[in-house]
């Protein structure tokens, strides 16, 4: 059981490329979120999923796109990189049934990237 | 979400009990108080969380106030392992308006020395 796996670890991307990070869950829940981490600023939702195939909008999700396709995975993409999306990103999910009625946040470990 | 309180750092000695104090004056009668802890370059980790109760688990002891406007988490033998940056956080249940989303503060920093 590996809980919540993010790839890739590291990633130093040049402004103006594109890439996907991937998040997967080995634990059968519903809700899955993806966190940016900065200094000073704590965790900030960028997007979250109730569900396959459904997605919305966090705190901070300008310059982010993601997709539920299946429910293990959660993928966080980027565009057109900008020296500002340079943070820590966490996924998390979470079970939502009535018998795991507060059931808590499951994180993965981060990807950390840096924008030049 | 109701918002929390927490002083930004304390000191342990290894093998002493951390208290853990935090406010939340404005928190609802359907909100609960949840603990995670973050150490260093790892995600964060859920410790313990309760709605009026003392809760007591494996790692921890969580005291809420019988008024639930403040609570202390108390981690009862510290080790060097528990330097960390721990979060007191107040929310809605999933079953309610909320979606499960957790607000992350600035947290206190423990630090536990030899």
């Amino acid at each position: 059981n590996a809980g919540v796996t993010q790839t890739p670890k590291f990633r130093v991307l040049k402004t103006g490329q594109s890439m996907t990070l991937l998040c997967a869950q080995d634990m059968n829940h519903e809700y899955m979120y993806w966190y940016r981490q900065d200094p000073g600023m704590g965790l900030r939702l960028i997007h979250y999923s109730v569900g396959e195939g459904t997605t919305a909008k966090g705190e901070v999700p300008d310059g982010y796109n993601v997709s539920r396709l299946k429910k293990q995975n959660f993928l966080l993409g980027l565009e057109s990189a900008a020296p500002s999306q340079t943070s820590v990103y966490f996924c998390a999910s979470r079970l939502t049934d009535v018998s795991s009625y507060n059931s808590p946040l499951h994180f993965g470990n981060g990807t950390r990237l840096t924008v030049t | 979400d109701a918002k929390t309180t927490q002083p930004p750092s304390m000191d342990c000695a290894e093998g002493r009990a951390a208290n853990l104090p935090c406010n939340h004056s404005t928190i609802s009668g359907n909100e609960y108080v949840y603990w995670y802890r973050q150490i260093h370059s790892q995600g964060p980790q859920y410790i313990i969380h309760g709605l009026k109760n003392n809760e007591t688990n494996e790692m921890a002891s969580l005291i809420i106030t019988e008024d639930r406007k403040s609570s202390t988490l108390i981690l009862p033998h510290a080790t060097l392992r528990d330097t960390a940056v721990y979060y007191c956080i107040v929310s809605l249940s999933p079953g309610g308006t909320s979606y499960g989303k957790l607000t992350f503060g600035q947290g206190t920093i423990l630090t536990v020395h030899p």
